[in-house]
């Protein structure tokens, strides 16, 4: 079946200007991850939703970031006013569930963002 | 969340077996390992799981020492195509948090 597909794969914008990323997650899978993921570095957790709760924002590194996820299917996540550090792969991921085997997360081919 | 600690960086000669070790000391007892793989350019990729028991499935094997405080992943044939970094990280089973965290893993080259 279909995986996890993020858009766009590239985005080139200046120093300023708002972006928007897709993320497209597995049929099903109630849990969606937003990670960050710097030149030559590991993940950085940014925010997951699970079903009707309340999202996780604890990762989110400033108010110019934010996500939404319109049910159990696409979620975006906008930075406004970026910024040159904002430069990175970010990865999206879902997972059928939060426990156990199901807990297992499947990733997107991620949206390189770079700030000029 | 329990830190792990991983070597930076690590060699195998194709088709013998590849040990990727992690250090996880302050692992609580209702905390899983997991591990997961990110080949260059693409997503992190799901491996192997465990809680005590040490765990085998078709990709790889897991043992887990009996403190819990060290794992090990097997590859038991590595190919070229298990050229990637590895990333070992600790989650509670019980509610409180879902999210990684990764550190900077292991880069795994395998050599023909």
């Amino acid at each position: 079946g279909a995986g996890v597909s993020q858009s766009p794969s590239n985005k080139v914008t200046e120093k300023g200007k708002d972006v928007e990323l897709r993320c497209d997650p597995i049929s099903g899978h109630t849990a969606l991850y937003w990670y960050r993921q710097r030149l030559g570095q590991g993940l950085e957790f940014l925010i997951y939703f699970q079903g009707n709760s309340a999202p996780d924002k604890s990762g989110l590194p400033s108010d110019r970031f934010s996500a939404e996820r319109t049910g159990e299917s696409v979620s975006t996540l906008t930075i406004q006013r970026t910024q040159q550090e904002d430069s990175a792969v970010y990865l999206c991921a879902s997972s059928l569930g939060l426990w156990g085997t199901s807990y297992e997360q499947y990733f997107g081919p991620g949206t390189r963002l770079t700030v000029t | 969340d329990a830190k792990t600690t991983q070597p930076p960086s690590m060699d195998c000669a194709e088709g013998r077996a590849a040990n990727l070790p992690c250090n996880h000391s302050t692992i609580s007892g209702n905390e899983y390992v997991y591990w997961y793989r990110q080949i260059h350019s693409q997503g992190p990729q799901y491996i192997i799981h465990g809680l005590k028991n040490n765990e085998t499935n078709e990709m790889a094997s897991l043992i887990i020492t009996e403190d819990r405080k060290s794992s090990t992943l097997i590859l038991p044939h590595a190919t070229l195509r298990d050229t990637a970094v590895y990333y070992c990280i600790v989650r509670p089973t019980t509610s409180g948090t879902y999210k990684y965290i990764f550190g900077t893993g292991t880069r795994l080259m395998v050599l023909a």
